[in-house]
């Protein structure tokens, strides 16, 4: 079946790193864009932006260029994120979703990872 | 930037109808998107291009968008159908949340 499958929790110290990642299966992965939402406590969801699966073009959304990263492996269908000088205010759940064109109006996320938790605490 | 605007919360008796608005800018000009999200769980698309459903969604989730508002209505609302809604819409190729309305049935 279609799904995509993100890696475990993580608890980190303020400036430290980190990586996410998002397997996905069941379907063509350079078909679909993937795109990156965080749910911060207490907050609503905040789109982080998305990468083109043919290209690895990333398009970030205001606020999220610079220290978030995206990338892919094309060879074992797997999309990242990456998240350098982490913040106490970074602590977050942080979601993949595919869409079918990357940015488009017509776009939706169909699909959802189950969501990683990053927690950033000294 | 572009704003979608939602009410933060909304009651509704079991089996009645509710009503959720999302407002933006000529929102009519663009598709919504509604979601849901239970506690602890991942979203959940339950209506897409301003009113179709996926595959799997009741047929008591419906929605609407014109001029500048987008409607998510749930007839006949049940116990199960108690979370947080958020719509979303696209703008210069970024995707755009409301703040989400937390539904509760009461």
């Amino acid at each position: 079946q279609v799904q995509l499958v993100q890696s475990g929790s993580e608890l980190k110290k303020p400036g430290a790193s980190v990586k996410v990642s998002c397997k996905a299966s069941g379907y063509t992965f350079t078909t679909y864009a993937l795109n990156w939402v965080r749910l911060a406590p207490g907050q609503g969801l905040e789109y982080m932006g998305w990468i083109h699966t043919n290209t690895g073009k990333p398009t970030y959304a205001q606020g999220f260029a610079g220290r978030f990263v995206f990338s892919l492996d094309t060879s074992v269908t797997t999309a990242y994120l990456q998240i350098s000088s982490l913040k106490a205010e970074d602590t977050a759940v942080y979601f993949c979703a595919r869409t079918l064109y990357g940015g488009h109006t017509t776009d939706f996320m169909d699909v959802w990872g189950q969501g990683t938790t990053v927690t950033v605490s000294s | 930037s572009y704003e979608l605007t939602q009410p933060p919360s909304v009651s509704v008796s079991p089996g009645q109808t509710a009503s959720i608005t999302c407002s933006g800018d000529k929102l009519g000009d663009k598709y919504a998107c509604w979601y849901q999200q239970k506690p602890g769980q991942s979203p959940v698309l339950v209506i897409f291009e301003d009113s179709k459903r996926p595959s799997g969604i009741p047929e008591r989730f419906s929605g609407s968008n014109s001029g500048n508002t987008a409607t998510l209505t749930i007839s006949g609302t049940q116990a199960m159908d108690e979370a947080d809604y958020y719509c979303q819409a696209w703008d210069s190729r970024i995707a755009v949340f409301g703040g989400g309305t937390k539904l509760t049935v009461l």
